[in-house]
């Protein structure tokens, strides 16, 4: 599965737009991108996950660039129970292996 | 519908004890999982099971730990005997098929060896 970077920590007040960057540079074309989040003392929750088009749904949009480089993921209006450590990882589906690989993700803060 | 089930929430044992952790996944998914978090590091995989089948347990860290899933339901990872390095938190995670399932993640046993 392709390596992403994200930045280690973010800030966004209450109420407003978060709007989280993924790197994944060496991205192949059957590989897609998926969001998980993990609330303190919580298991990882699935958010939302897409190959090529912008998706949303009810908890967040994804926008994946063109060349399929980078994408973000958008928490429209943002609560402090948002307040998560957000995983952007990349993987082939309908693989032998389908485990998640987990990378150090982005500390966001929701500040009041 | 229940999601997924893991106990104990917390255990504390001694070096060179066992421990046997437990996960329902939700029924009627075929694919469960198990990670772990060591302190301060990311969460790692450890096996994937396809019903009563392992698929992948390339992510086991050595022969101290086993996992079964009798029966293709509940799934139990025994650590054997336990060393002060195990320490974490355990999550356990199902999905229902292949594709493009999410999985669905428990909220994790805290294991501390002491």
């Amino acid at each position: 599965d392709a390596k992403t970077t994200q930045p280690p920590s973010m800030d966004c007040a209450e109420g407003r737009a978060a709007n989280l960057p993924c790197n994944h540079s060496t991205i192949s074309g059957n590989e897609y991108v998926y969001w998980y989040r993990q609330i303190h003392s919580q298991g990882p929750q699935y958010i939302i996950h897409g190959l090529k088009n912008n998706e949303t749904n009810e908890m967040a949009s994804l926008i994946i660039t063109e060349d399929r480089k980078s994408s973000t993921l958008i928490l429209p209006h943002a609560t402090l129970r948002d307040t998560a450590v957000y995983y952007c990882i990349v993987r082939v589906v309908d693989t032998g292996r389908r485990a998640l690989t987990f990378g150090s993700g982005t500390r966001l803060q929701v500040q009041p | 519908e229940a999601g997924v089930t893991q106990f104990p929430s917390h255990s504390v044992i001694e070096k060179g004890q066992t421990v046997t952790l437990r996960c329902d996944p939700i029924s009627g998914h075929d694919n469960l999982y198990w990670y772990r978090r060591v302190m301060g590091k990311e969460i790692k995989f450890l096996l994937h099971f396809v019903k009563e089948s392992k698929q992948d347990e390339s992510g086991m860290p050595n022969n101290r730990f086993l996992a079964e899933r009798t029966g293709g339901t509940y799934s139990t990872l025994k650590v054997q005997p336990a060393e002060l390095e195990d320490s974490g938190v355990y999550f356990c995670a199902s999905s229902l098929k292949q594709g493009h399932t999410e999985a669905f993640f428990g909220q994790g046993t805290r294991l501390t060896v002491v």
